[in-house]
């Protein structure tokens, strides 16, 4: 069943403006992951974020996990026309081991 | 290059074929899985085996049939197939919890 589901369903931005999109998640987990997938590719692991920990940077990616909540957000900076991909996030439930769970995604262009 | 290779790329069958996907990964890893990925819709988790057992069925139809013969290689059996199942057919591998490694994707069109 679906675990994640993220928010919006598109996004599109100009080059150097910042994107930012969520995601919901329905159980407890043990992390929260991000991934991209260019068009009609497989998907590429960005940042894990653990289920004691609230923010995480990486680069020009910072994700942020609220676990009272069941949401995260991924933000990216300075996107530029090569961040033009979807976004998904998965979730590894506590009571499912290796049970990698995703969502619809958000598409996000970048328009140079 | 995630390490985890897919053949093959793409595949066009007839409903009365029988036709496979591979799936290939040296990466050491013990679980291996089979999503589908249909247009708009959520990654839809097929199978997973852990250990080459399989270790979750999530009620996928009969027509596709997983076959794990080691840890390395995952197959994907289709026989008679709708124009529905037609989608990019995603194989993963993993190390544990910690990050999935997907190869490239079969994309799959049922005629």
């Amino acid at each position: 069943s679906q675990q994640g589901e993220e928010d919006p369903q598109a996004l599109s931005i100009q080059e150097g403006e910042n994107a930012t999109m969520n995601c919901s998640y329905k159980t407890s987990i043990n992390n929260l992951q991000w991934y991209r997938q260019n068009s009609g590719r497989g998907l590429v692991h960005l940042i894990l974020i653990r289920s004691n920990e609230r923010e995480k940077h990486s680069g020009r990616l910072r994700v942020t996990l609220d676990t009272s909540k069941k949401s995260s957000s991924l933000l990216i900076t300075a996107s530029r026309a090569a961040d033009t991909a979807s976004y998904f996030c998965a979730t590894v439930p506590t009571d499912s081991w290796g049970k990698f769970q995703f969502g619809a995604g958000t598409q996000v262009v970048v328009t140079p | 290059e995630t390490g985890v290779t897919q053949t093959p790329r793409h595949l066009v069958m007839g409903m009365t074929n029988k036709k496979s996907l591979k799936c290939e990964q040296h990466l050491g890893h013990n679980a291996m899985y089979w999503y589908k990925q249909s247009a708009k819709k959520p990654l839809e988790l097929m199978f997973v085996y852990n250990f080459k057992e399989q270790t979750e069925n999530n009620s996928v139809p009969s027509r596709f049939s997983p076959e794990c013969p080691n840890s390395s290689h995952l197959f994907l059996h289709l026989h008679t197939l709708q124009p529905e199942d037609s989608a990019l057919y995603l194989c993963a591998s993993s190390p544990g919890t910690v990050e999935a490694f997907f190869g490239q994707g079969t994309r799959l069109t049922v005629v």
